[in-house]
């Protein structure tokens, strides 16, 4: 079984440009979770999908961010424009049912903003 | 608001010596209890989790209601438990993980 896919593993652009992130979940599962973890803190909630719908998106920090899960597959994360406190790594998780299997997160996408 | 501290960023325990690391929460109900690991060059994983009660690769964890703590334990480290560990906590099942700062355990040869 594929696990969870994240491309690109790392990206550098300028402030103000636009970054498209892209997560895979594993095939089948209905939730799918953003995080991200800024320099020297926390991993931080982002937003949940379920299939295609936002389930909680009361972790997108502004309006320059934008989750999209069209058909309830795959889930785009775009940050535009980008500023320098985007700066982190991004990970995408998903789960069919989190009590019994849990979590399965992919391996981040590294954002630098310079 | 919910929260998870981990108070030590490092530790440093030396192989076969008795390892704790430390997590305390606050929430007001009853939440479920984690704790995942990242170790070097792989993806963050499920450790273990308060209600299955497992132990996982020599590792436990209680969880405290009293004093709100749930912190990891293994009575003889091993140099392949060097790792970044974060403590977590969710509400609900399928609802959001919030995560601790992680503490870095090194395990000194």
């Amino acid at each position: 079984e594929a696990g969870v896919t994240q491309f690109p593993s790392h990206s550098v652009i300028e402030k103000g440009q636009t970054v498209t992130l892209r997560c895979d979940p594993i095939s089948g599962h209905d939730n799918l979770y953003w995080y991200r973890r800024v320099m020297g803190k926390e991993i931080k909630f982002l937003l949940h999908f379920v299939k295609e719908s936002k389930q909680d998106e009361s972790g997108m920090p502004n309006n320059r961010f934008l989750a999209e899960r069209t058909g309830g597959t795959y889930s785009t994360l775009k940050v535009q424009p980008a500023e320098l406190e985007d700066s982190g790594v991004y990970f995408c998780a998903s789960s069919q049912d989190r009590e019994i299997y849990g979590y399965t997160f992919g391996s981040g996408t590294r954002l630098t903003v310079v | 608001a919910q929260r998870v501290t981990q108070p030590e960023k490092l530790l440093s325990v030396f192989k076969g010596a008795p390892v704790e690391l430390k997590c305390n929460y606050s929430y007001s109900g009853s939440p479920e209890l984690f704790w995942y690991v990242q170790y070097s060059r792989q993806r963050l994983q499920l450790l273990l989790r308060h209600i299955s009660r497992e132990s996982i690769k020599g590792f436990t964890a209680d969880l405290n209601k009293g004093e709100t703590s749930f912190h990891l334990k293994k009575p003889f480290a091993q140099e392949e438990d060097s790792a970044m560990y974060y403590c977590a906590l969710s509400e609900n099942r399928d609802d959001k993980i919030i995560f601790g700062k992680g503490t870095r355990l090194h395990i000194l040869p």
